[in-house]
């Protein structure tokens, strides 16, 4: 049972460079999330996507876009990287709308941009 | 206002005490509180989650909630060295097309000194 996995790692990226971070879950989960984390600032939302077919933008999504590919599959992509985007980035998907019940975690990607 | 908010601490308990975390959130909308707790490097996991006004008691752990006030607090009784991490709290803000945002505040670093 894998859960939330997230791909790749680890990556460096200089700046001005693009790529896209995959999720996937196979809880059957409808909503996912994507957070990024930097020390002392908690996890933040960037885009969520409450259902196949949706997303919504969170509290900092600026230089980033997101696709809900398919039920299982939520990507993040960054077009040109920053370096303001380091940071460790974490996927997360929740049973659905309606009573929120537990978020279930990737084990997160650590993006260096140089 | 941020949504949600914590003391970012770091918080230091001695061995055995009682740990006490707080959490205040912005949308009186808000029904369902949870909170995180994050080792270093790791991902989150759930540890409480609390939809009632009162006190709700998982072993060590005791979640508190008071909607008039926009509270919520995690006590920790004899904490242990394992307990030192980050905790967060987060909120479910509820949205007017009936999908959630959960949202995490910054989080409160705990270290238990033996």
């Amino acid at each position: 049972n894998a859960g939330v996995t997230q791909t790749p790692k680890f990556q460096v990226l200089k700046t001005g460079q693009s790529m896209t971070l995959q999720c996937a879950q196979d809880m059957n989960h409808n909503s996912m999330y994507w957070y990024r984390q930097d020390p002392g600032m908690g996890l933040r939302l960037i885009y969520y996507s409450a259902s196949e077919g949706t997303t919504d933008k969170g509290e900092v999504p600026n230089g980033y876009n997101v696709s809900r590919l398919n039920k299982r599959e939520f990507s993040l992509r960054l077009e040109s990287a920053a370096p303001s985007q380091t940071s460790v980035y974490f996927c997360a998907s929740i049973p659905g709308q309606g009573p929120y019940t537990e978020a279930f975690f990737g084990q997160g990607t650590r993006l260096t941009v140089v | 206002q941020k949504e949600v908010e914590q003391n970012s601490g770091p918080l230091s308990v001695p061995e055995g005490a009682i740990a006490s975390l707080n959490c205040t959130y912005s949308d009186r909308g808000s029904q369902s509180f949870f909170w995180y707790r994050q080792y270093s490097g790791k991902s989150p996991e759930l540890i409480m989650s609390i939809y009632s006004n009162g006190d709700k008691e998982d072993g060590r752990f005791t979640a508190q909630l008071n909607k008039a006030s926009q509270y919520v607090s995690l006590l920790i009784r004899d904490s242990q060295p394992s307990d030192s991490a980050t905790y967060l709290c987060a909120v479910n803000i509820e949205l007017k097309t009936s999908y959630d945002k959960v949202i995490f505040g910054p989080g409160t670093s705990l270290s238990v000194i033996p």
